[in-house]
C-alpha cells in the first residue's frame, strides 16, 4: 500500500522568512496530492492540492511543486505570518483505492 | 453550505457506555468517512462509505459501529470502549469518493474521553 512520509516534523522560521516542508511517497499510481493545515483545536483545512499531470501549483504565498519521478512533492509558503502557524499534513490518493494516506505533519511556527 | 457538522463537540463516556457520534453534510457528497486523531498525530482512517455502502473498514475493533441512514447522515456507534480509544474523531465528506481525488470537508470533530 502507499507510504507518505514528510520531512521536517518541526520547523520554526521567522515572520517574512519562507517554509518549505517535503514529502514522498511510494506508490507510482497515486495521482493526487492535497496538503491539509489543521491550526490548534481545529479542523483539517485543504489549502492547496495538485494532481499529476501538472507539476506546479501557485495559489498567493502558497505553491505546491511535484516531481513524479522522484516521487517527491513540496509545500512552499512564502513571506510566512504568524497565523501560518499550525500543523501541515501533506497527502496522497490514487485511483486505485478509495482512501487519501496521510503523512506524519509537520508542526511550523512563525515566530513574530 | 460547505459545512460538515459533528455532534456532539465533547464526550466523556464510561467504558461500559454506549454512545453515538453524528455527522451531517447538506452538499450533496456522496462519499463520507471517519477517522481518528490522536495528539500530535495525523487523521486516521477507520471507515469509508461511498453512496451509502460502506467500501473500506479499516481493521477496526467492532467496539465502533458505523451506519450511514442516508446520503446525508453519518454515525458512530460506540460500545465497551477503552481508555485508549480516546481521541479527536473527525468525520469528512468529498463530492465523490476519493478513487476521483476530489476534496475532503471536514468536521470539526468529536473530543472522546473514554474513563
Amino acid at each position: 500500500g502507499e507510504n507518505v512520509e514528510q520531512h521536517p516534523s518541526t520547523l520554526s522560521v521567522q515572520e517574512g522568512d519562507s517554509a518549505v516542508i517535503k514529502c514522498t511517497y511510494s506508490d507510482s499510481a497515486s495521482n493526487y496530492f492535497p496538503w491539509y493545515k489543521q491550526e490548534l483545536g481545529k479542523r483539517p483545512q485543504l489549502i492547496i492540492d495538485i494532481r499529476s499531470n501538472v507539476g506546479e501549483k501557485k495559489d498567493q504565498r502558497i505553491a505546491v511543486t511535484l516531481n513524479k519521478t522522484a516521487k517527491h512533492f513540496s509545500l512552499h509558503i512564502t513571506e510566512t505570518q504568524p497565523e501560518d502557524s499550525a500543523v501541515y499534513f501533506c497527502a496522497a490518493s490514487s485511483t486505485s483505492y478509495d482512501k487519501v494516506i496521510f503523512g506524519p505533519g509537520t508542526s511550523l511556527s512563525v515566530i513574530p | 453550505d460547505t459545512e460538515v457538522t459533528q455532534t456532539p463537540k465533547h464526550l466523556v463516556m464510561g467504558m461500559t457506555n454506549k454512545k453515538s457520534l453524528k455527522c451531517e453534510q447538506h452538499m450533496g457528497h456522496r462519499a463520507m468517512y471517519w477517522y481518528k486523531q490522536k495528539a500530535k498525530k495525523p487523521p486516521e482512517l477507520m471507515f469509508v462509505y461511498s453512496y451509502e455502502k460502506l467500501s473500506i473498514n479499516e481493521s477496526v475493533p467492532s467496539r465502533f459501529s458505523p451506519e450511514c441512514p442516508n446520503s446525508s447522515l453519518l454515525n458512530l456507534h460506540l460500545h465497551a470502549l477503552q481508555p485508549e480509544d480516546s481521541a479527536l474523531y473527525l468525520c469528512a465528506s468529498s463530492q465523490e469518493s476519493a478513487r476521483v481525488n476530489t476534496e475532503a470537508f471536514f468536521g470539526q470533530g468529536t473530543r472522546l474521553t473514554v474513563v
